[in-house]
């Protein structure tokens, strides 16, 4: 069975780095085609991909967020970490991490973690 | 903005039929994902590759393509169908995306 699960903090005062652990099992990272990525869903608003990472180590990132984002995997341990530095209010949203079966260019995020919830307060 | 266009919002009764289509250039070459997100949870794939619906999606569901433009039906809407619908694709620069999501009212 397929399974992945968020954890990190659910609350970060503007400016500090969200440091956020996708922990992950029933798949090994290691394999061809594999990928772990991230997407997050402020409040009441839509889904956005903000990071990838695939079984060759090679990492991808949203546009709009790739100055702010640094993926990165621990293939013994089954994690994958997402970094984003200056957070900010608008950056309060739900993070999701995900299993990506990748094929070239084409990869449908097939098994989901639960969520967690982060706000960005003072 | 989104480059995979959805409507905002689908509005049905009990035994309809509801289409929800999701457009971008990338779907000429790429293929559309779409994922089911109910109230409070995370999202759930209910179709991939176009036309292939996973195991354990009810029938009800399909999915088509022409163009730049992929269609999510469901045939014979059921309460539970009501939920937020997302469309997914890539393109060859590396870069994964969502559609707007389209929220399905069933009347």
């Amino acid at each position: 069975q397929v399974t992945l699960r968020e954890s990190g903090p659910a609350l970060v005062k503007p400016t500090q780095t969200l440091t956020l652990t996708c922990s992950f099992s029933g798949f090994s990272l290691s394999s061809e085609g594999v990928c772990v990525g991230w997407v997050r869903q402020p409040p009441g608003k839509a889904l956005e991909w903000l990071a990838l990472i695939d079984w060759d180590d090679d990492k991808y990132y949203g546009a709009s967020l790739k100055t702010r984002l640094t993926i990165y995997k621990d293939t013994s341990k089954n994690q994958v970490v997402l970094s984003m530095t200056n957070m900010d209010p608008v950056d309060t949203a739900t993070y999701f991490c995900a299993r990506i079966l990748r094929s070239g260019w084409d990869g449908a995020f097939d098994v989901w973690g639960q969520g967690t919830m982060v706000t960005v307060s003072s | 903005s989104s480059e995979l266009a959805q409507p905002p919002s689908v509005s049905v009764s009990p035994g309809q039929t509801a289409r929800i289509t999701c457009s971008g250039r990338t779907l000429s070459d790429q293929y559309a994902h779409w994922y089911q997100q109910k109230a409070g949870q995370a999202p759930v794939m209910v179709m991939s590759k176009d036309t292939e619906r996973p195991s354990g999606i009810p029938e009800r569901f399909s999915g088509s393509s022409s163009g730049t433009t992929v269609s999510l039906t469901i045939t014979g809407v059921q309460a539970e169908d009501e939920a937020d619908y997302y469309c997914q694709s890539a393109d060859s620069s590396g870069t994964w995306m969502f559609g707007g999501g389209t929220k399905l009212t069933v009347l």
